[in-house]
């Protein structure tokens, strides 16, 4: 069974802090997909990855896909009020994507 | 209008009860997907479906049952709500040739 474990899984932070959020499997994924998901709403995707090593910077939100594509990590510089949600990671694998448990994170103004 | 619909959007109901849950989706997709989200555990997928008759089993099908009625629409039937089926339904759409999917903004089902 594939398996993606998300760390931490609660962040609180102050608006202009830095932070990374992990996501691990000891399973290979042919794509990898971070997702936010807001109070009352579906989870809205933010970026696929493919490339083992691949960088990804979306504003102030870098993603990287590890190497050998079992890992991938969430960067986030200058963090604001707005950036408040919960981060899913999802590997994709037979046509299927296999989710994290999700990082919720809130940004204090 | 939202590209993928979902009905109701909250639901209460009792044990023993038969549920539906709808999803329609505008964006021509031919795969769709339910969901289930609970605190903690991110979502787990229930069942999908690439074509109108192609049914699959996810994770955690047992409970459970779909239905494709056309290529835009998928329902889930709880035949029998239990307690432990309380928790946040997401229905998804996606391509054919790509990994993305398009969630709709959930049902939030109680089971008492």
């Amino acid at each position: 069974t594939q398996l993606l474990e998300q760390s931490p899984q609660f962040l609180s932070i102050q608006e202009g802090e830095n932070l990374t959020v992990y996501c691990n499997s000891s399973s290979v994924f042919s794509s990898l997909q971070w997702y936010r998901q807001e109070p009352g709403e579906g989870p809205v995707l933010l970026v696929t990855v493919v490339t083992g090593g691949e960088v990804k910077k979306l504003k102030r939100l870098t993603f990287q896909f590890g190497d050998a594509r079992k890992d991938s990590s969430l960067h986030i510089t200058a963090a604001q009020p707005g950036d408040t949600g919960l981060y899913l990671c999802a590997g994709e694998g037979s046509y299927k994507l296999i989710f994290g448990s999700g990082t919720r994170l809130l940004v204090r103004p | 209008d939202a590209d993928v619909t979902q009905t109701p959007r909250n639901r209460i109901t009792k044990t023993g009860k038969r549920i539906m849950l709808e999803c329609s989706q505008t964006k021509g997709h031919d795969r769709m997907y339910w969901y289930r989200q609970d605190p903690g555990l991110g979502l787990r997928l229930i069942y999908y479906s690439f074509d109108v008759k192609d049914i699959n089993k996810g994770e955690i099908s047992d409970g459970y049952s779909v239905s494709r009625q056309a290529q835009a629409k998928f329902s889930l039937s709880l035949e029998s709500a239990i307690p432990n089926q309380t928790a946040l339904y997401f229905c998804a759409s996606g391509m054919d040739d790509a990994d993305t999917q398009y969630f709709g903004p959930g049902t939030r089902l109680t089971v008492l």
